[in-house]
């Protein structure tokens, strides 16, 4: 699986936007763009996933460049319960690929 | 729905004794994984199911750790003997089969420590 360059750590105002940029300059084809988050302790949680187009949820919007060689994971408005480590992985299509987590970026998100 | 399952919580053991910790993957998801975090670093990936077969044991570190998944539903790991570089977080995620974007969801973990 490609790997993944993520910055170790961003701040963000509640209530603005938080912009996480990930660079996977080796990507494949067939290999798809993941965000993972996870908060304090927990497991991890799934935020949203793309191949080459744009991607939208409840959660988050996900942009990718035309090449595909980065990526931009943006929360809206950010609130305090979004503080926790992000994680973009990169990975082939198909569930017999496992995830292979990097140290992700720590989102501080200041009141 | 109910997402993924995990027992204990957390579990302190002492050197050399044995832990089973449980998973229960999301009804109907066939994919098993169970990944760990040991000692601040990186979430590292142990092994997959599918269904009750073991389709990639690549990440188990040596042969005290334990998977089964039988019948294909919950999954247990057991360590045996454990030894304190075990201490970490034990995580298990699930996903429905399938090609494509096949998402894993993830359970909140069992912490386990020994002294």
């Amino acid at each position: 699986d490609a790997k993944t360059t993520q910055p170790p750590s961003m701040d963000c105002a509640e209530g603005r936007a938080a912009n996480l940029p990930c660079n996977h300059s080796t990507i494949s084809g067939n290999e798809y763009v993941y965000w993972y988050r996870q908060i304090h302790s927990q497991g991890p949680q799934y935020i949203i996933h793309g191949l080459k187009n744009n991607e939208t949820n409840e959660m988050a919007s996900l942009i990718i460049t035309e090449d595909r060689k980065s990526s931009t994971l943006i929360l809206p408005h950010a609130t305090l319960r979004d503080t926790a480590v992000y994680y973009c992985i990169v990975r082939k299509g198909g569930a017999t690929n496992k995830l292979i987590f990097g140290t992700g970026t720590l989102l501080a998100v200041q009141p | 729905e109910a997402g993924v399952t995990q027992f204990p919580s957390h579990s302190v053991i002492e050197k050399g004794q044995t832990v089973t910790l449980r998973c229960d993957p999301i009804s109907g998801h066939d994919n098993l994984y169970w990944y760990r975090r040991v000692m601040g670093k990186e979430i590292k990936f142990l092994l997959h199911f599918v269904k009750e077969s073991k389709q990639d044991e690549s990440g188990m570190p040596n042969n005290r750790f334990l998977a089964e998944r039988t019948g294909g539903t919950y999954s247990t790991l057991k360590v045996q003997p454990a030894e304190l570089e075990d201490s970490g977080v034990y995580f298990c995620a699930s996903s429905p089969y399938g090609s494509g974007a096949d998402t894993q969801y993830f359970g909140p973990g069992t912490r386990l420590t020994v002294l």
